[in-house]
C-alpha cells in the first residue's frame, strides 16, 4: 500500500510569490490534515479535509488556504509569501470513521524557503 | 485552555539507559493520546497510542506508555536506550470534541550518547 505522498520535496520563492503543495493521501483515506512545522513554533495545525469539506482550521491567517479533491487528494496554498512560512509543511491522512483510531499518516513533507 | 505539554526539550541519555519522555495534557475529559516520532528529513511515524482500556500501551520499537489519569500524563519509556533511537518525539492529543484534530507537543530531541 503506497504511503502519503507529498510533492514537491523542496522548493525555494521568493517573497510575495505563491506556492502550491499537493498531498496524496493514503488509498481509502478520507481525511487529510496538513501541518507547518518550524523550529520555534513547533508543529502547528493548519486546516483538516474530509471529502472536500473543511472541517477543522488552525489559526493561520487567509493567506494559507486549502482544497481537497473528490479522489481525496489535497492541495494547500500560500500567496503571497513571508520569509516566516519557511518551513516544512506535513500532509496526514487518516481513516476517518474508526472514532477510536485517530491515528495520522504522515507524509515525508514538503520543505518551502522563502528568499 | 486545553493543552499538551512535553518536559525537556533536549534529553541525552547513554546507550542501554532508560529512556524517559514525559507528556502532561490539561483536560477535565480524558483525551485521546498519541507519541509519534520523527527521524531527521522525514515525516512523523505513530509509535502508540491510548483510546480507552489498559493504561499501559505498548509499541514499536520496543517504547511504551502509560496513561495517568489522576497525573494528567501520558509519559513514553524505554527500558534500553539504542542508537537508533535518536530522533524527535511527539506526543500527540486529540481532545474530546476536538474529532480528527490533533494537538501536538512541542517535541524532545532524543539524543543517544555511545
Amino acid at each position: 500500500k503506497a504511503g502519503v505522498t507529498q510533492t514537491p520535496r523542496y522548493l525555494i520563492k521568493t517573497r510575495g510569490q505563491q506556492v502550491t503543495l499537493s498531498c496524496s493521501p493514503i488509498s481509502g483515506h478520507r481525511s487529510v490534515s496538513w501541518y507547518q512545522q518550524t523550529p520555534g513554533q513547533g508543529l502547528q495545525f493548519l486546516f483538516e479535509y474530509f471529502s472536500e469539506t473543511q472541517r477543522n482550521k488552525g489559526n493561520f491567517p487567509g493567506r494559507f488556504s486549502g482544497r481537497q479533491f473528490s479522489n481525496s487528494r489535497s492541495e494547500m496554498n500560500v500567496s503571497t509569501l513571508e520569509l516566516g512560512d519557511s518551513a516544512l509543511y506535513l500532509c496526514a491522512s487518516s481513516l476517518v470513521g474508526q472514532v477510536n483510531t485517530g491515528e495520522l499518516f504522515f507524509g515525508e513533507g514538503s520543505r518551502l524557503t522563502v528568499l | 485552555a486545553q493543552s499538551v505539554t512535553q518536559l525537556g526539550s533536549h534529553v541525552s541519555v547513554s546507550e542501554g539507559a532508560l529512556v524517559l519522555l514525559r507528556c502532561n495534557y490539561s483536560s477535565s475529559v480524558p483525551p485521546y493520546l498519541f507519541w509519534y516520532v520523527q527521524y531527521p528529513n522525514q515525516g512523523l511515524q505513530l509509535l502508540l497510542k491510548y483510546t480507552t482500556g489498559a493504561t499501559l500501551v505498548k509499541g514499536i520499537n520496543g517504547f511504551e506508555a502509560e496513561f495517568k489519569k489522576s497525573e494528567t500524563s501520558f509519559h513514553l519509556t524505554k527500558p534500553s536506550a539504542h542508537m537508533s533511537d535518536a530522533a524527535e518525539y511527539f506526543c500527540a492529543v486529540i481532545f474530546s470534541g476536538g474529532y480528527q484534530k490533533v494537538t501536538f507537543g512541542t517535541g524532545t530531541k532524543l539524543q543517544v550518547i555511545p
